[in-house]
């Protein structure tokens, strides 16, 4: 089993409308992230949780929201979608003891607004 | 504020033929960096690290970079293209002395390996 999920892995929704990404994790680590990924730009950091009671913005984080709520489980809404935000959005970890810097990514969510 | 910087967002090369892909990269502090890649419809695996030490990394699948920091550089080669290499690739620095432990990307450079 993967060490860290992403559902749905697609999704077409329409403008205006609350949508969820939900990240789970089964690897232990503390901290958790939400990237966005456009073609040409890499991958931009949208938020970051170093526990379940520390949430941080990252550089775009405009338009987003998330919830952390277990150690395994980070999660990321749109509150009203917009075509803008079609991207393929991943979730990411890293352990916080270890600190190396690397991060473990999910498969990734697929997301079109229409 | 750190900054990467990926020379070339598509590069083509022949089986058999020398893989360079370019990264600059700047920060105010010793940076820690890496190449992830990325196959198609799958999230990012990390190809090698650099932290400390050795400033030629050696990686996963036959890839490896140097860490020039008189250049702010750390390219990422591989002598001898495959097939299976054909995927996106991607440059990164984390400032692990900062809060948060954050990665800022670069572009990326999808490589695209003709028979």
């Amino acid at each position: 089993d993967a060490d860290v999920t992403q559902t749905p892995r697609n999704r077409i929704t329409k403008t205006g409308k609350r949508i969820m990404l939900e990240c789970s994790q089964t690897k232990g680590h503390d901290r958790m992230y939400w990237y966005r990924q456009d073609p040409g730009l890499g991958l931009r950091l949208i938020y970051y949780s170093f526990d379940v009671k520390d949430i941080n913005k990252g550089e775009i984080s405009d338009g987003y929201s998330v919830s952390r709520q277990a150690q395994a489980k980070f999660s990321l809404s749109l509150e009203s979608a917009i075509p803008n935000q079609t991207a393929l959005y991943f979730c990411a970890t890293s352990d916080l003891d270890r600190d190396t810097g690397e991060q473990y990514f999910g498969p990734g969510t697929r997301l079109t607004v229409t | 504020a750190q900054s990467v910087t990926q020379l070339g967002s598509h590069v083509s090369v022949s089986e058999g033929a020398l893989v360079l892909l370019r990264c600059n990269y700047s920060s105010s502090v010793p940076p820690y960096l890496f190449w992830y890649v990325q196959y198609p419809n799958q999230g990012l695996q990390l190809l090698l690290k650099y932290t400390t030490g050795a400033t030629l990394v050696k990686g996963i699948n036959g890839f490896e970079a140097e860490f020039k920091k008189s250049e702010t550089s750390f390219h990422l080669t591989k002598p001898s293209a495959h097939m299976s290499d054909a995927a996106e690739y991607f440059c990164a620095v984390s400032d692990v002395k900062a809060a948060g432990n954050k990665l800022t990307f670069g572009g990326g450079t999808r490589v695209l390996v003709k028979p």
